[in-house]
């Protein structure tokens, strides 16, 4: 099996800053996903990557940014916090190429609170 | 673009009761991937079920599906509901297998299962 590692688990922030949040995964897994997930909005997708140095945008992509480092490992940035925002932001994997059926695999979440 | 409709809101019911919720989706692709995901409480989502053959019952943990592309359609049963069961519920939509894999999810269904 394999895991799934987001850092960090709760993440505090003012208005106007940039924040990381990073993702690590040893399934090596090629694709690579960050979802925003809101209470009654479902899961959103950001941004996704399906492989190294690859970006593409999801429906949610406007006000962040995203790097693919290495296969194992996908990072986004919220580019300027907005004040009051609370969100939890989920990194998942899936074998892609047409190999797999699409089954994602998540790590335990990100939470964001903006003061 | 692709879209999942499912049950909305709170699903309140007794346990030992059957349980059902709803999943429609909208694609252009004919042949889907579906998918329901649980999330309990401070947990990550994680698969439950899926499923891309045409009329053919899936089922884990007591729980089953059947795609119904006549219908578009993917509902979750489950006979007998347990407490355990109270959770976040999504079904979600591939539309291939090809490279990306990426999941369309519908906002959630939450269900909360009491003695």
């Amino acid at each position: 099996g394999g895991i799934i590692t987001q850092t960090p688990k709760f993440l505090i922030g003012q208005e106007g800053q940039k924040l990381t949040l990073k993702c690590q995964q040893n399934f090596n897994h090629d694709t690579m996903y960050w979802y925003r997930q809101d209470s009654g909005k479902g899961l959103r997708l950001i941004y996704y990557s399906i492989t190294e140095n690859d970006l593409q945008k999801g429906d949610l992509s406007e006000g962040y940014d995203a790097s693919r480092e290495k296969k194992s490992s996908f990072s986004l940035t919220v580019t300027s916090a907005q004040k009051n925002e609370m969100a939890v932001f989920l990194c998942a994997s899936s074998i892609g190429g047409g190999r797999g059926t699409g089954q994602l695999y998540f790590g335990e979440g990100s939470k964001l609170t903006v003061l | 673009g692709d879209s999942v409709t499912q049950t909305e809101g709170l699903v309140t019911l007794t346990e030992g009761l059957p349980v059902m919720l709803n999943c429609t989706y909208q694609t252009i692709y004919s042949n889907p991937f579906l998918f329901w995901y649980v999330q309990h409480l401070n947990e990550s989502p994680r698969l439950l079920l899926k499923s891309f053959t045409d009329n053919k019952r899936t089922e884990h943990q007591g729980f089953h599906a059947t795609l119904h592309k006549s219908s578009s359609s993917f509902h979750l049963q489950k006979s007998s509901a347990q407490l355990s069961d109270s959770a976040l519920y999504y079904c979600a939509l591939s539309p291939t297998n090809s490279a990306g894999n990426k999941l369309t999810f519908g906002i959630g269904t939450r269900v909360l299962v009491r003695p």
